[in-house]
């Protein structure tokens, strides 16, 4: 298995722009997470799904985040309109439900101007 | 709600001497405890795992973390550190496998 995939890799835009980063799952699990990492605020959980349905999305900071998981293998991550403050490294990370371990994708590095 | 803390931002060590990184973990219910390891710019990598059995758990790359429910700690150890070893460190436990919350992070730097 590839792993989980992520991509962009990078992303640099500008401030107002709409960034959508997407995420795929390893085969076969059945829950996904999306979290941001920066050096100010370390690792935060940003939303989870089980089973495509989202559970919890206490961690978005605000309605320009959203999230969507149409189908096991695949989720993204939108922010519209984004600010400078959104700048960080986004990671997916995906586990078979219950009792294992997340695995995580390389992340996607995010530049708001 | 299930919490972790990770008490040291930074630990030191020499190459060659034993290295702790400690957790401790409040969490209702019965514990999974997870220790994930970051390099630069790279996502984090799954290290160990406790779910139940012995309290010693061994993992990749030499490491080994110890259970102890009275004290409610999950500490990070290897016998010899290496350099390549130096890394961000992530506790982490989730209360019957769902709801997963991480530690902030410890910082090792083993030294030459």
């Amino acid at each position: 298995d590839a792993g989980v995939i992520q991509s962009p890799r990078h992303e640099v835009t500008e401030m107002g722009q709409e960034v959508t980063l997407r995420c795929k799952p390893i085969s076969g699990h059945n829950s996904l997470f999306w979290y941001r990492q920066t050096m100010m605020r370390g690792l935060e959980l940003l939303i989870y799904f089980n089973n495509n349905v989202p559970i919890d999305d206490s961690g978005m900071p605000e309605d320009r985040f959203s999230a969507k998981m149409p189908n096991a293998s695949f989720s993204t991550l939108k922010i519209q309109p984004s600010e400078p403050r959104d700048s960080a490294v986004y990671f997916c990370a995906s586990l078979l439900l219950p009792g294992n371990e997340q695995f995580f994708g390389p992340g996607t590095r995010l530049t708001v101007l | 709600a299930q919490s972790v803390a990770q008490p040291e931002d930074q630990v030191n060590v020499a190459e060659g001497n034993p290295l702790t990184v400690k957790c401790t973990y409040s969490v209702s219910g019965n514990p999974y405890l997870f220790w994930y390891v970051q390099y630069p710019n790279r996502g984090l990598q799954f290290l160990l795992k406790y779910i139940t059995g012995d309290n010693l758990v061994k993992g990749s790359y030499g490491f080994e973390a110890e259970f102890n429910k009275s004290q409610t700690s999950f500490h990070l150890k290897k016998p010899s550190a290496l350099v390549s070893d130096s890394a961000l460190y992530f506790c982490a436990v989730s209360a019957y496998g769902q709801n997963f919350v991480f530690g902030p992070g410890t910082r090792l730097s083993v030294l030459p």
